[in-house]
Formats: structure tokens, C-alpha cells, sequence
């Protein structure tokens, strides 16, 4: 059961690259999400899924799209890479039921755009 | 919309007690929770309490809830400077919504 994994760790673009970031889960949650941390701001919610096949945007959609073809996965995609997005995401998967609940984050991706 | 505010630094010497403090302006919280991050790494979940409850307790760690105010603590006894990290404080408006806000974050340093 390795949770929530996210690959690659680290990653320096260029302006106007693009790129997948990758997340995937093995605890079959059907909420997933990817935030993104920049100091001094927390973190911020970039899109989220509810299950294979929806997505929705967060706080901080713009230059981002997403996708749920499968409950495992949720890949990340920059269109075309800016500095401003410069920063260390992070995704995470969930479940609640009753009183009970589950939430598990990867250990992030490092991305520099230069 | 929703905020969460917390503290930006706190210094304790190793053995006393920390507390942090956090604000939340969504009356519809349902969930709250405590996030501990080490430098480098991804979020660690410490506890979290429900809208209903005013106190949870788990080991060194106690969370004290004052729903009227809007306030929010977690109290680290016996602070060890295996603590130092950055604790994040959270919300959720719960069933129906799994979407967290989190305050900025509260940076511990612990003094040996």
C-alpha cells in the first residue's frame, strides 16, 4: 500500500513548456486533488475530482488542466509553463464516511520555470 | 470566502509546552485539522476534530476548539525539537465538500 505517489520529485522547465505531473492512489479514494505552495501563501487549491470522469476548479485553476480517466490517477498538466508557477505541488486523496475520514498527501513535486 | 489565519513563527525551549492558534471565518466548518510539515517534505496529518467536539486529546497533543469564537489550538506538551516543523491549520465545510482551506502556516522552532 504505497498511498499517494507522485512523480517525478523535481523538475526545471522552460518558459513555455509543457508537462504532466503525476499523481496516483491505491486506496481507491474517490476524492482527489492538486494544491500548490508558494511561501508565505499556504496552500491553494488548484482542481479537484470526486470520482473518474469529474473535475472541477479550485481556487487557482488558470494554466492548469486535469483529468480522471481512472480512480487511481490524476495527472496535472501545464499547457505552457510561466515563472509564476514556480512552486512545490502537492496532491492528495480522500474519503469521508460518517465520522470517519481519510486524508493522505504525496510528498510533492519541485518545479522551477525559468 | 473562506479564511484561515494563523501565526507565522513561534520559538518554545525544548521540554516547555507550544501552543497554535488559528481563526476561521466559515461558520459551516465542519471539520478542522492540524497538518505537520518537515522541510522537504509532504504533509503529515497530526489530528483533526470535529465541529461538535470543544477538546481532543492524542498523546502530546491537545486540540481545543471554541466554535463561538471561531478559534482554533493545538497544544504540544513536552516540546522536543523533533517538533520543529511548520503546522498548517485547516478547514472543511465537510460532508458534501472533501475541500480543505489551509491557513498559511505556523513555523515552530524548537530551542534545545
Amino acid at each position: 500500500n504505497a498511498g499517494v505517489t507522485q512523480t517525478p520529485k523535481f523538475q526545471v522547465l522552460k518558459t513555455g513548456q509543457s508537462m504532466t505531473l503525476q499523481c496516483a492512489q491505491d486506496m481507491n479514494h474517490e476524492y482527489m486533488s492538486w494544491y500548490r505552495q508558494d511561501p508565505g501563501m499556504g496552500l491553494r487549491l488548484i482542481h479537484y475530482s470526486v470520482g473518474a470522469g469529474i473535475t472541477d476548479q479550485g481556487e487557482v485553476p488558470n494554466g492548469y488542466n486535469v483529468s480522471r480517466s481512472t480512480t487511481e490517477d490524476f495527472p496535472l498538466r501545464l499547457l505552457s509553463a510561466a515563472p509564476s508557477q514556480t512552486s512545490v505541488y502537492f496532491c492528495a486523496s480522500s474519503w469521508i464516511a460518517g465520522d470517519s475520514y481519510g486524508y493522505t498527501f504525496g510528498s510533492g513535486t519541485r518545479l522551477t520555470v525559468v | 470566502g473562506e479564511d484561515v489565519e494563523q501565526s507565522l513563527f513561534l520559538s518554545v525551549r525544548e521540554g516547555d509546552s507550544s501552543v497554535i492558534n488559528c481563526t476561521y471565518t466559515d461558520s459551516s466548518s465542519t471539520y478542522l485539522y492540524w497538518y505537520k510539515q518537515e522541510p522537504g517534505a509532504g504533509l503529515q496529518l497530526l489530528t483533526y476534530i470535529f465541529s461538535n467536539m470543544d477538546m481532543k486529546q492524542d498523546q502530546r497533543l491537545t486540540v481545543l476548539l471554541n466554535k463561538k469564537d471561531k478559534h482554533l489550538s493545538l497544544r504540544i506538551a513536552d516540546t522536543q525539537t523533533g517538533d520543529s516543523a511548520i503546522y498548517f491549520c485547516a478547514e472543511s465545510p465537510g460532508a458534501g465538500s472533501y475541500q480543505l482551506t489551509f491557513g498559511k502556516g505556523t513555523k515552530l522552532s524548537v530551542i534545545p
